[in-house]
């Protein structure tokens, strides 16, 4: 079964742009989160999609959006790039079901740069 | 923030020996996981243990969990070069997917 797979793997922006990000979740995955990791802040969750909802939403302005295809892939989208959005961003898909049972499967991410 | 604290923030030690990772955290969870993370690239699901779990076993792995504490470790035995790497946990709450983070262990496995 093929992995969970993150196009660009790496992005170099310009501040003020915005920027589309696209995971394509394992197959039968219909679960995806979206976390930012930078070396100030670590690990931080951004939103997560389940049958095109989106369920929970980490602290982080409206610049950042995402949202999430019938066939399960989602994008992400960041409005007005800031110098300090430059970071890993990394998707996650894991199995429909109770969420205590299951772990997350993460792509390889997409480096963003915002020079 | 909620983030949890792992303990130490770096670890270095010889091929062969065990590695002991901890890790705190704030709230109620519905379970703990711990990943690894080599150099910048994605995270690698290695154990989950649920809150009514103690300890639980994976390879050379070991994860205890103590909920009463909020606290939690992970033992790799017998490690070897492979094994350099930052490892984080990370715990859910109930009926969630959203996954709170740790700082990580920078683990470095001297050959």
């Amino acid at each position: 079964k093929a992995g969970v797979t993150q196009t660009p793997r790496y992005l170099i922006k310009t501040r003020g742009q915005q920027v589309t990000l696209s995971c394509s979740p394992i197959s039968g995955h219909r679960s995806v989160s979206w976390y930012q990791q930078t070396p100030g802040q670590g690990l931080q969750f951004l939103f997560e999609y389940f049958s095109e909802t989106q369920r929970n939403k980490g602290n982080f302005p409206g610049r950042f959006s995402g949202r999430q295809f019938s066939n399960s892939r989602s994008e992400m989208n960041v409005s007005t790039l800031e110098l300090g959005d430059s970071a890993l961003y990394l998707c996650a898909s894991s199995v429909p079901g109770q969420a205590e049972s299951y772990e997350q499967y993460f792509g390889p991410g997409t480096r963003l740069t915002v020079t | 923030s909620q983030q949890g604290e792992e303990d130490p923030q770096a670890l270095s030690i010889q091929e062969g020996e065990n590695a002991t990772m901890n890790c705190s955290y704030k709230t109620s969870i519905n379970n703990l996981q711990w990943y690894r993370q080599n150099s910048g690239r994605g995270l690698v699901h290695l154990i989950l243990i649920r809150s009514n779990e103690r300890e639980k076993h994976s390879g050379r792995l070991r994860v205890t969990l103590d909920t009463s504490k909020k606290s939690s470790s992970l033992l790799i035995t017998a490690s070897r070069a492979a094994d350099t790497a930052s490892y984080f946990c990370a715990h859910s709450g109930a009926g969630s997917y959203q996954l709170t983070f740790g700082k990580g262990t920078k683990l470095s496995v001297i050959p």
